[in-house]
């Protein structure tokens, strides 16, 4: 079946360090793949998204660009926050009869000043 | 416009009861989907609505069942409550299933506490 593996956790940052968070997928077709982040105490909220291959998502200074060749979605940030600190999710949607997010494990991000 | 909304936020419950939860989807929005998330298993897929159906099921006992009425609202219930049921139940909205540009939204969920 369809699965997402993400990188393990936690991480911790300084202020204005480089993030990649890692994530691979394995699915059949041509998933649509996305990036949840959950705040402490809140549901899921998208970050970003690319629907085909070699699209790249982007939002808030995140980005990832879909790798069919390499079945990954890398999340990257140039300089982290304090207020970035949350819980990052990878997740796959395959376009047909159901809209079933498969979701990673999630990574725990913090950020100290 | 208002975003997925679900009551209650929290709730505490003693082993063998039963629980129902409440999702309102975003207007417009058709499709809804419940999570579990658990620091164990992380977030699994529950079952999704569509139209009043269910469209897909999770890997879950029937012990979880849920309901989408006729205004897209749904309702997940879980009977006979045992303390691994403590966990976030997360409902997503989104406009229909399967399209290729198709879009969760999730709710901020309902704590359910079995004790």
């Amino acid at each position: 079946g369809d699965s997402v593996t993400q990188m393990e956790g936690p991480v911790t940052l300084s202020e204005e360090a480089f993030l990649t968070i890692n994530c691979t997928y394995t699915a059949t077709g041509y998933p649509s793949l996305f990036w949840y982040v959950q705040y402490p105490g809140e549901g899921l909220q998208l970050l970003l998204k690319a629907t085909k291959a070699d699209d790249k998502g982007s939002n808030k200074g995140f980005e990832a660009t879909y790798r069919k060749e390499t079945t990954s979605f890398h999340l990257e940030k140039g300089s982290v926050q304090v207020s970035d600190s949350a819980v990052y999710f990878c997740a796959l949607i395959k376009t047909g009869a159901n809209s079933k997010l498969t979701f990673g494990k999630g990574i725990t991000l913090s950020v100290r000043p | 416009k208002a975003g997925v909304t679900q009551t209650p936020r929290y709730l505490i419950k003693t082993r063998g009861q039963q629980v129902t939860l409440s999702c309102s989807p975003i207007s417009g929005h058709r499709s809804v989907s419940w999570y579990q998330q658990t620091p164990g298993q992380g977030l699994q897929f529950l079952f999704e609505y569509f139209s009043e159906t269910q469209r897909n099921k999770g890997n879950f006992p029937g012990r979880f069942s849920g309901r989408q009425f006729s205004n897209s609202r749904s309702e997940m219930n879980v009977s006979t409550l045992e303390l691994g049921d403590s966990a976030l139940y997360l409902c997503a909205s989104s406009r229909s299933p399967g399209t290729d540009n198709t879009e969760a939204f999730f709710g901020q969920g309902t704590r359910l506490t079995v004790v």
